[in-house]
């Protein structure tokens, strides 16, 4: 199957730092999401970006297709950050498949 | 906005018991999914529906059944509850045309099976 990773597992920040999340593919790129699900449990959509960049707010995301990969930017981060980050792709049967995630601490 | 909503946020329910966890949602989609999200795990597939009364297995679907009689519900049964299938559950949901449409997630149901 569809193989994604994420790096790094896990990540501490002191408040007002930036960051950058990677996610890696096995195949190409043709649809892809980031979330953030917060601690409690909520997954929330951040990004919908198969290619390019895009931003919103103090995060941004790239897409590099042709190399397979996938960043997730975040500036001058705050304590609400904090949580886990996922990317995921979906092939053309309509499955999704998920990274297990970078668990980020953002400390005051 | 989408609205994916789960039945129950938090649910106990003893070793042997039939659950129902019940997801609806209101935009028209016509893929749902259920995940399970377990520690260093992250989220796994449990099955799929592309369609009314249609279903697919995923990654780990032992245990588990699903039943989609009406288009914005989708329902995800365990047979008999057992103790491994304490976990976090999710549901999702998205359009089917054109593979560039995104997944939109309800708040999850935390099962702790006793």
């Amino acid at each position: 199957g569809i193989q994604v990773e994420q790096s790094p597992p896990d990540l501490i920040l002191q408040e007002g730092a930036n960051s950058t999340l990677r996610c890696n593919f096995s195949d190409s790129v043709n649809n892809l999401q980031w979330f953030h699900q917060n601690p409690w449990g909520q997954l929330i959509n951040l990004f919908y970006i198969p290619s390019g960049t895009k931003q919103n707010g103090r995060l941004s995301a790239t897409t590099v297709a042709t190399e397979r990969y996938s960043l997730l930017y975040i500036s001058s981060s705050q304590t609400t950050d904090s949580g886990v980050y996922f990317c995921a792709r979906r092939d053309t049967g309509n499955q999704f498949y998920f990274g297990t995630g970078t668990s980020l601490t953002v400390i005051p | 906005d989408v609205k994916v909503t789960q039945s129950s946020r938090y649910l106990v329910k003893r070793t042997g018991e039939k659950v129902f966890l019940e997801c609806v949602q209101d935009m028209d989609h016509e893929n749902m999914f259920w995940y399970r999200q377990d520690p260093g795990l992250g989220l796994r597939l449990i099955y799929f529906s592309y369609d009314v009364k249609m279903k697919e297995k995923g990654d780990i679907p032992e245990g588990y059944s699903v039943s989609r009689e009406k288009k914005e519900r989708f329902s995800l049964i365990l047979e008999s509850a057992s103790t491994n299938q304490t976990s976090m559950y999710l549901c999702a949901s998205s359009r089917t045309t054109g593979s560039n449409q995104p997944q939109h997630f309800g708040d999850g149901t935390r099962l702790s099976i006793l």
